[in-house]
């Protein structure tokens, strides 16, 4: 498998854009979850969602982001209208179901760079 | 879920085996420690994980005292690649449930 694929790498914008970041997680896996890291705030765990349903989106910051799964390969994370302050790099992650017994690690895509200028 | 210590930043030579080491002192009964390692411009991965005595792979150990309130994670002889952050998290075994949550991990710095 060739793991968690993220698009695009970079990405460049104007204050005021919709922004949207796509994940393809491995195949087979539950969950996916979405993450948002900063030099300032860490990693932060935005959504994440199990068998394609939200499960917790507490982390979502405001409104302007929105999340969706519409089906077991494909999840897009949206920011409208985008702001500096969204400028991080998003990271998506995938697992097994918590059931499955070989369910110790999450594996992430390789990031977004996102720049809101 | 517990929370865990950890030092911001290291420094190491490279050829020497580098220790690090995460206080969780409200760590559950059914709590494992697991650390991820990023590298720049990566997303974070797995190194390994315990609950407790010690664990080895083929990328590190992992030294856990026997009333769990820390533990340690050993890097034999560290080359420059072994340059990143490190991650230690404290929660349930398995992923999903219980979603991963990240410190500010330890900046381990390799020095030729």
């Amino acid at each position: 498998d060739a793991g968690v694929i993220q698009s695009p790498r970079h990405e460049v914008t104007e204050m005021g854009q919709e922004v949207t970041l796509r994940c393809k997680p491995i195949s087979g896996h539950d969950y996916l979850f979405w993450y948002r890291q900063t030099m300032m705030r860490g990693l932060e765990l935005l959504i994440y969602f199990n068998n394609n349903v939200p499960i917790d989106d507490s982390g979502m910051p405001e409104d302007r982001f929105s999340a969706k799964m519409p089906n077991a390969s494909f999840s897009t994370l949206k920011i409208q209208p985008s702001e500096p302050r969204d400028s991080a790099v998003y990271f998506c992650a995938s697992s097994l179901s918590w059931q499955q017994p070989m369910n110790t690690e999450a594996f992430f895509g390789q990031g977004t760079r996102l720049t809101v200028v | 879920l517990a929370k865990t210590t950890q030092p911001i930043s290291m420094d190491s030579y490279e050829g020497q085996e580098v220790n690090i080491t995460c206080s969780h002192n409200n760590i559950a009964t059914n709590d494992y420690i697991t650390w991820y390692q990023q590298f720049p411009s990566q997303g974070p991965r797995f190194i390994i994980q315990g609950y407790k005595t010690k664990v080895t792979n083929e990328v590190a150990s992992l030294f856990i005292p026997a009333d769990r309130k820390s533990s340690t994670l050993s890097l034999p002889r560290v080359s420059l690649s072994d340059t990143a952050v490190y991650y230690c998290l404290v929660g349930a075994r398995e992923v999903g449930n219980t979603p991963l949550v990240f410190g500010k991990g330890t900046r381990l710095s390799v020095i030729a």
